[in-house]
């Protein structure tokens, strides 16, 4: 089946530093989608992406949709001690109605 | 509205018991879900609704059993839990199945004793 691929599983940034996150995938996709779930609280979407190349930006971070359609990534600048928590990517092809998730990043903010 | 509200918040049910978990949306999604989520890992998908009609069940056990009421509400009904199907339990919607971004909801948060 499809996969996402989402590296390293922890990182541990200092507060004010900016942080990049990739997601790979063998397979196209044609929505892109970036999460963040604080502990007991559901997945947030930060930005979503529907065309190939595409940049978008919403206050601090910034992703863009590969021009592959099989990876984007997801930038933070000037990180802040709310930004704590895991960030998933989450891909759909257009053909199924199946949501494929990364196995998400868990992001560490040092004040 | 861009919520998607999930009542209840937290539930603690036995493995005798009948629940039921409520999802609600107001944005004219026509499209709905539920997802489990275990500790650390990604949401995994088990019943999506399009147009009010269950579309997929990802081989989910009977004793789990998803209801839409209309384009607005999604119920999921539990009965004779195991204690590994504690978990949070997520609703989303989306514009349509296949093309737009989830809303999620907070979640509730399950555990079967």
């Amino acid at each position: 089946g499809q996969q996402l691929n989402q590296s390293p599983q922890s990182m541990f940034i200092q507060e004010g530093e900016d942080v990049s996150m990739n997601c790979t995938s063998s397979s196209i996709f044609n929505t892109w989608l970036w999460y963040k779930q604080d502990p007991g609280e559901g997945p947030v979407l930060l930005i979503a992406l529907y065309k190939a190349g595409e940049l978008t930006s919403n206050g601090r971070l910034t992703a863009q949709f590969g021009i592959t359609r099989k990876d984007s990534f997801l930038n933070i600048s000037a990180s802040i001690p709310s930004d704590v928590g895991i960030y998933f990517c989450a891909g759909l092809n257009g053909a199924n109605s199946k949501l494929t998730f990364g196995k998400g990043i868990t992001l560490s903010v040092r004040p | 509205d861009t919520e998607v509200t999930q009542t209840p918040k937290h539930l603690v049910m036995g493995m005798t018991n009948k629940k039921s978990l409520k999802c609600e949306q107001h944005m004219g999604h026509r499209a709905m879900y539920w997802y489990k989520q275990k500790a650390k890992k990604p949401p995994e998908l088990m019943f999506v609704y399009s147009y009010e009609k269950l579309s997929i069940n990802e081989s989910v056990p009977s004793r789990f059993s998803p209801e839409c009421p209309n384009s607005s509400l999604l119920n999921l009904h539990l009965h004779a839990l195991q204690p590994e199907d504690s978990a949070l339990y997520l609703c989303a919607s989306s514009q349509d199945e296949f093309n737009y971004g989830y809303t999620f909801g907070s979640g509730t948060r399950l555990t079967v004793v």
